[in-house]
């Protein structure tokens, strides 16, 4: 069964850091191509970035509104990617999604953990 | 940013039929494939359409995807309880240089 399971969420204060971490099984993560989306309660989704595989290789895109505070990595040996987070602000609150993206689309979905950023 | 933009509720009977309209642009759904995913309140979003109309195993055939120029649309026949949840639009921007989502539809089953 393909699953993904993010960890690492929390409260944390404007200005702060936090490095979420979502953990893979049941497919070769290495070939795979992985993307953050990020959501406010009550909101939409929101797309924070993607890191491609070793053959692009690792590439990272962002969305403008993370991009310089935000970095994404992979660890092919451990089936992981990481989303670190720095220089914290209120509207980073959210749940953040870990997903797998094939060919556009995403698919799987972890089930998301939250960030709270308040003083 | 959202620049897909879906009206923000729509609804129906049991039984009867829905469709959600999604509007980009030339660099968005004009140049790429586009997804909707289906969510229920509480729970992560679930891929329902995949390349403007293919469906993953398992999602049943009530659901269908089409598009045409900078639009597309999800539309549910049949339409069942269990199908009440938000539903979101999504595709690669190429001036943006990265995925957008829609703004999100909430069906309501009466």
């Amino acid at each position: 069964e393909v699953q993904l399971v993010e960890s690492g969420g929390g409260l944390v204060q404007p200005g702060g850091s936090l490095r979420l971490s979502c953990a893979a099984s049941g497919f070769t993560f290495s070939d795979y191509w992985m993307d953050w989306v990020r959501q406010v309660p009550g909101k939409g989704l929101e797309w924070v970035g993607q890191i491609r595989n070793r053959g692009v290789p690792y590439t990272t895109n962002y969305a403008a509104s993370v991009k310089g505070r935000f970095t994404i990595s992979k660890d092919d040996s451990k089936s992981s990617v990481f989303l670190q987070m720095d220089s914290l602000k209120i509207e980073d609150t959210a749940v953040y999604y870990c997903t797998r993206e094939n060919w556009y689309r995403f698919d799987p979905w972890g089930q998301g953990t939250l960030v709270t950023v308040s003083s | 940013q959202s620049v897909l933009t879906q009206l923000p509720s729509a609804s129906a009977t049991p039984g009867q039929r829905v469709t959600i309209s999604c509007s980009g642009s030339s660099s968005s759904i004009g140049t790429n494939p586009v997804n909707w995913y289906q969510q229920h309140p509480g729970t992560a979003p679930k891929l329902l359409i995949y390349s403007n109309n293919q469906r993953p195993s398992g999602v049943p055939d009530r659901f269908s995807g089409s598009k045409s120029g900078t639009s597309a649309s999800l539309a549910i026949s049949g339409l069942q309880s269990e199908d009440e949840a938000d539903y979101y639009c999504a595709t690669w921007d190429g001036s943006l240089n990265g995925y957008v989502f829609g703004t999100a539809t909430k069906v309501t089953v009466l």
